[in-house]
């Protein structure tokens, strides 16, 4: 299985600030998403990342609050932008290891805005 | 979309306890995973199983893709295993994103 690792695993941030949250895995990966996690909730997909283009968003997230990028097979950013309490969240990065078909997390980054 | 729905949404075990948890799908799969998230967000794969019977220490799982349900069975309960469990499946006609059901939350008491 794969190792992916995320930084910072928590922050607390102000409103109207943005974050940064780095995914790095241990092997090349072709897959990678990001997700979100809100209090009490399950998870929901924001994107795919890809490499080498933009990404691929799901529907009621835009590029404009949550850019991502992929610069090579073993990692990604994903940036909360314009922060709001909303924002607060557990947002997880996943490759999918693809021989297996087998989706993994990395360990979360627990965001809270006041 | 396909809808995934888990049950109980909750459930409060005694140690020494066996259960069952369900997952039921609404449209064909080609992947489903079994995660347990602990209580510090951590999401710990334990079961790739779209299909059959797989067995792991006090944990199996079994998954009917005919029926379009899955269980997870969890023998003699300790309180490591609390957390909540999620149900995720991949449609056969997506190209990689797996759709989440609402978790159960397990609490195992001493």
């Amino acid at each position: 299985s794969a190792v992916i690792s995320q930084k910072p695993s928590r922050d607390i941030c102000q409103r109207g600030t943005s974050l940064t949250i780095q995914c790095q895995v241990d092997s090349q990966v072709t897959m990678m998403f990001w997700y979100r996690q809100q209090p009490g909730q399950s998870l929901t997909l924001i994107a795919t990342a890809n490499q080498g283009s933009e990404a691929t968003y799901e529907s009621g997230f835009v590029i404009d609050k949550f850019p991502i990028s992929r610069p090579n097979l073993t990692f990604s950013t994903l940036t909360v932008s314009n922060m709001s309490p909303e924002d607060s969240s557990i947002y997880l990065c996943s490759v999918l290891w693809a021989f297996y078909n087998e989706q993994f997390f990395g360990p979360g980054t627990r965001l809270t805005v006041l | 979309g396909i809808q995934v729905e888990q049950s109980p949404p909750d459930l409060i075990l005694q140690e020494g306890a066996n259960s069952t948890l369900r997952c039921n799908f609404s449209d064909s799969v080609n992947n489903l995973q079994w995660f347990h998230q602990n209580p510090w967000g951590q999401l710990i794969n334990l079961f790739y199983i779209p299909s059959g019977t797989k067995q792991n220490g006090r944990l199996s799982a079994t998954t009917v893709a005919t029926e379009r349900y899955s269980l997870l069975y969890i023998s003699s309960s300790q309180t490591t295993d609390s957390g909540v469990y999620f149900c995720a499946v991949k449609p056969t006609d997506s190209w990689g994103k797996l759709q989440f059901g609402a978790g159960t939350q397990v609490v195992v008491t001493p």
